[in-house]
C-alpha cells in the first residue's frame, strides 16, 4: 500500500524558513518522481514543484510563485522527500501535500499545515 | 501555458447523473492525460479517474471520464449519485511547455 506521511508544518513569521518532510513507503521510492502540491485555506489545489528520480536526472521544476525561494530534495536512502521553504510570505499559508504517481495513479499524503503570520 | 476551467459548483439529486466539465484554454486536450481528484471536506484528494478515462480499483464504476476534442474539454460523469459523492472535484493535466502540473479551479458537487 502506498503511504505518504508529511511532517514539519507549523507557524512561522514572514521572512522565516521551514523544512517539510514526506516519508514514503509501499513503492520503490528511488524510481519515483515526487511532487508537492499546496492548498490555501478555502482555496483550490496549486502545484508547487517536482523532483525527478535520480535515474531520470534528479532535476527539479517549480511553480513561478515559489521559484527561487523553495527547494525540493530527496534522500533515497531514507525514502524521504523534502521541501525547504525560505523567505516565506503570508500567501504561502496552506496545507502542503506530497504526491507521487504509481502505475499511472496519483497518491496523496494527508498534508501538513504551514501558517505564515506575524 | 494553458488554464483548465471548471464550473464553480453543480448540484443534483440522489440517483441522478451529473457531468463536470474541464475546458482547456489553449493547446489540445488530447495532448496530455487528464486526471480527476475527489476531495471530501477535511480530507486529502484521492484519484477517481486517471489517464483521461481509467478508474483506480476501488472507485465505483459510477465514475467515468472522457475527453472531447471538439470542445477541447474533459468530463467527469457520476451516475446514480449518492450523498457520499458530495465533495470538491479537481481536474489536472500536464503542461509540456514548462513541465508544470495544471489544476482546474475545482467544482463543488452538492447532492441534495
Amino acid at each position: 500500500e502506498v503511504q505518504l506521511v508529511e511532517s514539519g508544518g507549523g507557524l512561522v513569521k514572514p521572512g522565516g524558513s521551514l523544512r517539510l518532510s514526506c516519508a514514503a513507503s509501499g513503492f520503490t521510492f528511488s524510481n519515483a518522481w515526487m511532487s508537492w502540491v499546496r492548498q490555501a485555506p478555502g482555496k483550490g489545489l496549486e502545484w508547487v514543484g517536482r523532483i525527478k528520480s535520480k535515474t531520470d536526472g534528479g532535476t527539479t521544476d517549480y511553480a513561478a510563485p515559489v521559484k527561487g525561494r523553495f527547494t525540493i530534495s530527496r534522500d533515497d536512502s531514507k525514502n524521504t522527500l523534502y521541501l525547504q521553504m525560505n523567505s516565506l510570505k503570508t500567501e504561502d499559508t496552506a496545507v502542503y501535500y506530497c504526491t507521487t504517481m504509481v502505475r499511472g495513479i496519483d497518491y496523496w499524503g494527508q498534508g501538513t499545515l504551514v501558517t505564515v503570520s506575524s | 501555458n494553458f488554464m483548465l476551467t471548471q464550473p464553480h459548483s453543480v448540484s443534483e439529486s440522489p440517483g441522478k447523473t451529473v457531468t463536470i466539465s474541464c475546458t482547456r484554454s489553449s493547446g489540445s486536450i488530447a495532448s496530455n492525460y487528464v486526471q480527476w481528484y475527489q476531495q471530501r471536506p477535511g480530507s486529502s484528494p484521492t484519484t477517481v479517474i486517471y489517464e483521461d478515462n481509467q478508474r483506480p480499483s476501488g472507485v465505483p464504476d459510477r465514475f467515468s471520464g472522457s475527453i472531447d476534442s471538439s470542445s477541447n474539454s474533459a468530463s467527469l460523469t457520476i451516475s446514480g449519485l449518492k450523498t457520499e459523492d458530495e465533495a470538491d472535484y479537481y481536474c489536472q493535466s500536464y503542461d509540456s511547455s514548462n513541465r508544470h502540473w495544471v489544476f482546474g479551479g475545482g467544482t463543488k458537487l452538492t447532492v441534495l
